[in-house]
């Protein structure tokens, strides 16, 4: 079975523009998250969608979106970018984002912006 | 608000030796899950372990355990066999309890480790 993927891996932007990431979850997993790590402040989480709907949120400001498509695939949006948002941005799949799901993660988009 | 620490910024081990990376957690949640991930410099995030706070035995992978002490609040990974592609970030990992799925982890700052010859 084919792991989580991310695209692209790898984006070099400037401050001011917007990015969109994209994230292919696991075959018949519902539940995706995304996480920002950074050296300063480690991985933090940033939402979770499933079956279309933000189910969590993270403590992040309002430039950065997301949404699920019927398939589960997800994307996230940053508007206005920031020097502080060049980070790794990792994608994590389950199945249904229960109590005892394991979360399976991607190989990350490096986004960095100049 | 939970909190995850990992003491250890980093570690050496040699090669087929044992290795504990430590991790305690602070809640007061009577229901809780702790997993234990692997990053290598790659990026990409490995689930190694899961250790659910009701389960009653450490939780066993592979070459990985898990040294569940509930009371002292710590969930240790042991590696036994330490190869040198072990080499990487360790991050230990809680389940949000507020929001109650397990989609919401908070991470600790992790532990980098080095297997050597």
């Amino acid at each position: 079975k084919a792991g989580v993927t991310q695209t692209p891996r790898y984006l070099i932007k400037t401050r001011g523009q917007q990015v969109t990431l994209s994230c292919s979850p696991i075959s018949g997993h519902r539940s995706v998250s995304w996480y920002q790590q950074t050296p300063g402040q480690g991985l933090q989480f940033l939402f979770e969608y499933f079956s279309e709907t933000q189910r969590n949120k993270g403590n992040f400001p309002g430039r950065f979106s997301g949404r699920q498509f019927s398939n589960s695939r997800s994307e996230m949006n940053v508007s206005t970018l920031e020097l502080g948002d060049s980070a790794l941005y990792l994608c994590a799949s389950s199945l249904e984002g229960g109590t005892t799901d394991t979360q399976y993660f991607g190989p990350g988009t490096r986004l960095t912006v100049l | 608000a939970q909190k995850i620490t990992q003491t250890q910024p980093g570690m050496f081990v040699q090669e087929k030796e044992a290795v504990t990376l430590d991790c305690t957690y602070d809640t007061s949640d009577q229901s809780y899950g702790l997993f234990w991930y692997k990053q290598p410099s790659s990026g990409e995030m490995i689930f190694l372990i899961y250790q659910g706070s009701y389960d009653e035995q450490n939780a066993t992978e592979g070459r990985y355990s898990l040294n569940f002490q509930k009371a002292r609040k710590s969930a240790n990974l042991v590696i036994s066999a330490s190869q040198l592609g072990d080499s990487a970030m360790y991050f230990c990992a809680m389940r949000d309890p507020l929001t109650g799925t397990a989609s919401k982890l908070t991470f600790g700052t992790g532990t980098r480790l080095q297997v050597t010859l």
